[in-house]
């Protein structure tokens, strides 16, 4: 069974600037869920996707974007970047469906903004 | 809303020192709780889960309790170990589709030789 990954590990920006992040599901997962964690933090909820939308969103702005392929990997787009955007991102895969909706997390990308 | 209080650390044993973290959540319906830890420069891990009021979740040495009428789901290690030095989060989902994890602040716990 292969695990959650994601790509790069690690960023470095500039304030303005584009970043796209991916991640690849865990095997036989069919839904991606994005997390900003910044330093001395808990994680805090993004976006989630499924079959390819959007079905979920938490308090982040219209520059943050995503995408799901069909083989369930997926992007996160940050447009504009900003100083305060700089955290570790982490990608989660669960499959639809399970009771309790557990997810599974990649090793994150720590992205720096200068 | 929804959301999930730890108690704060660090928290610093020594070896075979008996461990718990609290944690105490409010939330809407029943939400599945759980437990992930993080180590330095890594991503979360699942260490355990329970999904319904009075379950027992536990998985390397750590137990929680899922309690209904006090809404906690504290974790505790009866003899910590050095390689348990990591930090810990409790985290609920309200077990709806496109609904996320909702994380406490996490826990760093230290445990010295």
């Amino acid at each position: 069974e292969t695990g959650v990954t994601q790509s790069p590990t690690h960023l470095i920006k500039t304030r303005g600037q584009q970043v796209t992040l991916r991640c690849s599901s865990q095997s036989g997962h069919n839904t991606v869920s994005w997390y900003q964690q910044a330093l001395g933090q808990g994680p805090q909820f993004i976006f989630q996707y499924y079959r390819e939308e959007e079905n979920g969103r938490g308090n982040f702005p219209p520059r943050f974007s995503g995408l799901q392929f069909p083989n369930y990997s997926s992007e996160l787009n940050v447009n504009a970047l900003e100083l305060d955007d700089s955290a570790l991102y982490l990608c989660a895969s669960s499959l639809a469906g399970m009771v309790s909706y557990e997810q599974y997390f990649g090793p994150g990308t720590r992205l720096t903004v200068t | 809303g929804d959301s999930v209080t730890q108690m704060e650390g660090p928290v610093t044993l020594s070896e075979e020192a008996f461990l718990t973290i609290n944690c105490t959540y409010t939330a809407t319906g029943y939400p599945s709780l759980f437990w992930y830890v993080q180590y330095p420069g890594e991503g979360l891990q699942l260490l355990l889960k329970a999904t319904k009021a009075d379950d027992k979740g536990s998985n390397k040495g750590f137990e929680a309790t899922y309690r209904k009428e006090t809404t906690s789901f504290h974790l505790e290690k009866g003899s910590v170990q050095v390689s348990d030095s990591a930090v810990y989060f409790c985290a609920l989902n309200t077990n709806q589709a496109g609904t996320a994890l909702i994380f406490g602040k996490g826990t760093t716990l230290s445990v010295s030789s």
